[in-house]
């Protein structure tokens, strides 16, 4: 069973770097992608980017000159850097597993989401 | 990017009712459509893959259809624990988007 847990710090001021890691344990790591999501509060969901144990993945266009997605397959973990932050990067983060099952991509299981505000 | 548009965006239902909770796809996305189920200050948990798919341990109360751009959820006799939000999200193609979320409430 696949876990996830992830930490970063929570609180940013704007122009810094929001960094998050994730630590994925009781599963393969080379078994999947694993996906950035995040969720401003009392919003919806946003999908960020993906990232497997070769390092090969993509991101948003919306994000993708901001965002670095890496990979410590020795640590099994994944790491989330987005830069130049401003008030609207602020929201929950999570990171979660994307699987195929059969043909169909899925987000699951996810981490516990950590929440990053970005203020002055 | 495809766009997702769920509806309604908040729905009041009694314990005991069927709910019927719809997205669509602003572009022919197959079957590549999921559902999610948020409970406050907790993750999303995956509900439905593949437009009608259960995934291991979710009650067949929940249920899903649809394909192409018009999609529906389907919660037959509302539990209290299915009070929650629900999300939609296309796994078609990357950007992957999620509709704006549907608040199901206790009446």
């Amino acid at each position: 069973q696949v876990q996830l847990q992830q930490w970063g710090a929570g609180l940013l001021k704007p122009s810094e770097t929001l960094s998050l890691t994730c630590v994925v344990s009781g599963g393969s790591f080379s078994a999947y992608y694993w996906t950035w999501i995040r969720q401003p509060p009392g919003k919806g969901l946003e999908w960020i980017g993906e990232i497997n144990h070769r390092g090969s993945g993509k991101s948003n266009p919306s994000l993708k000159s901001r965002v670095n997605i890496s990979v410590d397959t020795s640590k099994n973990q994944v790491s989330l850097k987005l830069s130049s932050v401003t008030a609207a990067d602020t929201a929950v983060y999570y990171c979660a597993t994307a699987q195929f099952s059969g043909s169909y991509l899925v987000f699951d299981p996810w981490g516990q989401g950590t929440l990053v505000t970005v203020s002055s | 990017d495809i766009q997702m548009t769920q509806s309604p965006s908040s729905l009041s239902a009694s314990v005991g009712d069927r709910v019927t909770i719809t997205c669509r796809a602003s572009q022919s996305i197959g079957s590549y459509l999921n559902w999610y189920q948020q409970k406050p200050g907790k993750a999303p948990k995956l509900l439905i893959f593949a437009a009608s798919s259960l995934p291991s341990g979710i009650p067949s109360r929940f249920s899903g259809s649809g394909s192409g751009t018009d999609f529906t959820l389907n919660i037959s006799s509302l539990q209290p624990e299915h009070f929650a939000t629900y999300f939609c999200q296309q796994s078609f193609r990357s950007p992957y988007t999620f509709g704006q979320g549907t608040k199901l409430e206790i009446k």
